[in-house]
Formats: C-alpha cells, structure tokens, sequence
C-alpha cells in the first residue's frame, strides 16, 4: 500500500491560465474522489468515479472544472481560465467500497495570482 | 441537507489533560460518522468511525460515541499528548452508496509539555 499520490504539491499559476492535477489511488481501489479545501474549512467534495465513470458532482464544481479517470486508474483535475479564489488545496482520496473508509492523499496546494 | 457543526478552535492543552471536541449533525437517512486527523505536513487520516446509533467508535485512546437523540458526536481522549497536536474534522457520510464525506470545518488542538 503505497497510498494515494497527489502531483504537484504546489501549483502557482497566473490567472486565466488552465492548470492539470493528477491523482493515482491506492491500486485495488475502485472509487476515486475529488474534494476542495480552503484555509479554515473542512474539505468539500467536489465529484467522485467508480472505476472510469464519473459518477457524482458537486455544485461546486463550474463549467470550468473537469475530471477524468480514463481507464480507472489514475485521475485528473482540470481547471481552465483560473481565478483568484480556485486557490484551495485540492485533495484526492481513493476507497476500496461503499463501507470502506476514504484514504486521502497531501494534496494539490494552489495559489491563483 | 447534510451538514456538520464542530466545536471552533484552536484548542490548546496542557500534556495530560482531558479533551473533548464537540460534533453535531443534520443528515437525512441514517449516515456514518467519522473522525479525521490531520497532523501538521500530512494528508488527512482517518482517526475512528461510527456506523449506527450508540456505537462506539475508538482509536489511539481517542473514542466517540453515536448518540442519535442528540445527533451528536463527540470526540474524547483522556489523556493528552503533545504528538496529539493536530487538526481534527468530524464528518459523515450520507450512506446513499457513493460514499462521499460532508466535514465541518475542522479544529485545531495544540498540546503543550
């Protein structure tokens, strides 16, 4: 189990400009979720797969966020023409089955200028 | 809706010292609920879990109780150490088969030698 991995760490980038995530979860599992955080909140879930399909998405989550999980394995967040307050830590957490807990990655910090 | 209230922070104590850390719920259905920890540089952790009423969730001396006619759930720990020093998020999840986490908003404990 070598845990849920998060790429980048951090993620500074001018506004207006599109930024990529990627997450890769825990090998056998099969869920994939997509949650936000801002500086003194909980996270807030943003969309969620089983295996490749998009299954669940937030209000949260604008026309200008997308998600992908292509062959149901590894993720990708995408936020086009960023603003100022997409800056969040993005985290991305996998799970084994619906009674299983979420095993959470360190995240995505980035910073909209 | 499904929401969490949980006691605002930041929490300090002295080494040894009781804690308690309030957590109330509104949720429809019948959810599951959850205690996370976040230690400083981490990703979050899933710290104990409660499935139906009156169960006791418990972990690393940290327990919680189900309690549904006060749709409460209360984190205690009675004996703190300074490696307790953290961020911790009660959330629950719906039950509705994706799985996905409502937190609040998180408070942040400090312990002191």
């Amino acid at each position: 189990d070598t845990g849920v991995s998060q790429d980048p760490r951090h993620k500074i980038t001018k506004r207006g400009q599109n930024v990529t995530f990627r997450c890769d979860p825990i090998s056998e599992h099969n869920r994939l979720y997509w949650y936000r955080q801002t500086l003194g909140q909980g996270p807030e879930f943003l969309t969620y797969f089983q295996n490749e399909a998009q299954l669940e998405k937030s209000r949260l989550l604008s026309d200008r966020f997308s998600a992908e999980r292509p062959k149901g394995s590894f993720s990708t967040l995408e936020i086009q023409r960023t603003e100022q307050g997409d800056s969040a830590m993005y985290l991305c957490a996998s799970s084994l089955s619906t009674d299983s807990p979420l095993h959470f990655g360190n995240g995505t910090r980035l910073t909209v200028t | 809706g499904n929401s969490v209230t949980q006691m605002e922070g930041p929490v300090t104590l002295s080494e040894e010292a009781f804690l308690t850390i309030n957590c109330t719920y509104t949720a429809t259905g019948y959810p599951s609920l959850f205690w996370y920890v976040q230690y400083p540089g981490e990703g979050l952790q899933l710290l104990l879990k409660a499935t139906k009423a009156d169960d006791k969730g418990s972990n690393k001396g940290f327990e919680a109780t189900y309690r549904k006619e006060t749709t409460s759930f209360h984190l205690e720990k009675g004996s703190v150490q300074v490696s307790d020093s953290a961020v911790y998020f009660c959330a629950l999840s719906a039950g509705t088969g994706a799985n996905n986490l409502f937190f609040g908003t998180g408070t942040r404990l400090t312990v002191i030698p």
